[in-house]
């Protein structure tokens, strides 16, 4: 079946640790997004990508990281100096253009020990 | 800056009512609003899609409406089951491929 699939499901994080968080998608989408969810709070931009080997900051990119190698990879790097990583993580797709629907994997949570 | 409000924050209904959530946009320039359901602990599904040139869209028991004008839209759910409980945000499409989310509603249907 077409989706996305995001790994792990729950990662734990060390003080001082960069952690990297997969996302996969064989829904041959264009445009791939990485958004944070926080308890009681809506979904905020981290970084999105509309092209392989192209991504552009979103709302809230500091002490985050990208790559977009492939069409139906986008990994997201969370490094140490993101002070408050305690967080749900949500990888999303859309084939193109601001007129379909936007698909979403099952989430990571990342907390920090 | 494009802020989405929902109203209200959490509701609570019986099996059977009929109920209304609301979302509210503060910039009328969007290409469309899409309504998404979360289960605790979830990704986000979507639920129903309006483009900006439409007036509303239904699947099943869901009616969505958006008046673009007066920078609102509601979720209308019919004969609410216990399996409709869940967090329903509402989210508009704002840029190429940017959205921009509500924080929700957090619904509780009892049996």
């Amino acid at each position: 079946d077409g989706g996305i699939t995001q790994s792990p499901k729950y990662l734990f994080r060390k003080e001082g640790q960069n952690v990297t968080l997969s996302c996969e998608q064989n829904l041959n989408h264009d445009a791939m997004y990485w958004y944070r969810q926080d308890p009681g709070q809506g979904l905020r931009l981290i970084y999105y990508s509309q092209i392989v080997n192209d991504f552009q900051k979103g709302d809230i990119a500091e002490g985050y990281s990208v790559s977009r190698e492939k069409k139906e990879s986008f990994p997201l790097t969370v490094t140490s100096a993101q002070k408050n990583p305690t967080a749900f993580y949500l990888c999303a797709s859309i084939v193109g253009g601001s007129g379909n629907t936007i698909y979403f994997g099952e989430g990571s949570w990342l907390t920090v020990v | 800056k494009q802020e989405v409000t929902q109203i209200p924050a959490a509701l609570s209904v019986p099996e059977g009512e009929n109920l209304v959530l609301n979302c509210s946009f503060t910039d009328s320039a969007i290409y469309n609003l899409q309504w998404f359901r979360q289960d605790p602990g979830k990704g986000l599904t979507s639920l129903l899609l309006i483009q900006s040139s439409q007036r509303e869209q239904t699947s099943g028991r869901l009616n969505a409406s958006l008046d673009k004008s007066s920078g609102r839209s509601t979720l209308y759910i019919a004969a609410s089951q216990p399996g409709d409980s869940a967090t329903y945000l509402c989210a508009v499409h704002k840029g190429f491929q940017k959205l921009v989310f509500g924080t929700g509603t957090r619904l509780l249907v009892s049996p």
